[in-house]
């Protein structure tokens, strides 16, 4: 069975500018999530999916980053504008069905993004 | 604050020896479970602990839920520098929905 994929793996740019990242669930998982993961500290959950609806966003800043889960499978995340503290890794996992909070979350091997 | 706080942050001990990382919090969760993170990969489950006061054993690893099911730790028989990485806890707190918060991590380096 094929894994979380992301990417790209890797992104540098520079403050004020745009970027997305992509990830592809394992098939037939509901629930996708989105996370930050800065230096030195755990992942700290930006956005949840179930299917194509939103079940948490309440700490994502929605004056820069969005995140859409088109047809409730692959997902993507934008900063616009970048700031130097987005800085981080960008992990996005899934989990099989409804019962999120009980399930295995399955992560990608992350985006690593650096903000000059 | 529903936070997680892990101990040590930072451990470097001999292959063979045994250590302990520690998870607490002021919040009672419905869940908690225990990842490895290698560099340049994401997290991967080990456990889920459920029940306070639940012991679990993955071969040389041992898992504890506390009975007030407010922390956890982390029993590492033996030590093998293929231990090495960042250990993650994390939790679903009962007033926090669905959401999961993730303390800040154990990095365990095993010298051989």
């Amino acid at each position: 069975e094929a894994g979380v994929a992301q990417s790209p793996r890797y992104k540098i740019i520079e403050k004020r500018q745009s970027v997305a990242f992509w990830c592809n669930p394992i098939s037939g998982h509901a629930t996708l999530y989105w996370y930050q993961q800065i230096l030195g500290q755990g992942p700290k959950l930006l956005i949840q999916f179930q299917n194509n609806g939103v079940v948490d966003d309440s700490q994502l800043p929605k004056d820069r980053f969005s995140a859409e889960r088109l047809k409730g499978v692959d997902s993507t995340l934008k900063i616009q504008p970048a700031k130097l503290e987005d800085s981080a890794v960008y992990l996005c996992a899934s989990s099989p069905g409804a019962r999120a909070h009980q399930e295995t979350q399955y992560f990608g091997p992350g985006t690593r993004l650096l903000v000059l | 604050t529903q936070l997680l706080e892990q101990s040590p942050q930072f451990l470097s001990i001999q292959e063979g020896e045994n250590l302990t990382v520690y998870c607490n919090s002021s919040s009672v969760f419905s869940s908690l479970q225990w990842y490895r993170q290698e560099p340049g990969e994401g997290p991967v489950l080990l456990v889920t602990v459920v029940t306070g006061g639940e012991v679990k054993k993955l071969k040389r690893l041992t898992f504890q839920f506390g009975d007030a099911r407010k922390d956890s730790s982390l029993h590492i028989t033996a030590a093998q520098p293929g231990d090495t990485g960042l250990y993650l806890c994390a939790g679903t707190p009962y007033t926090g929905g669905f959401k999961t918060i993730f303390g800040a991590g154990t990095r365990l380096f095993v010298k051989a």
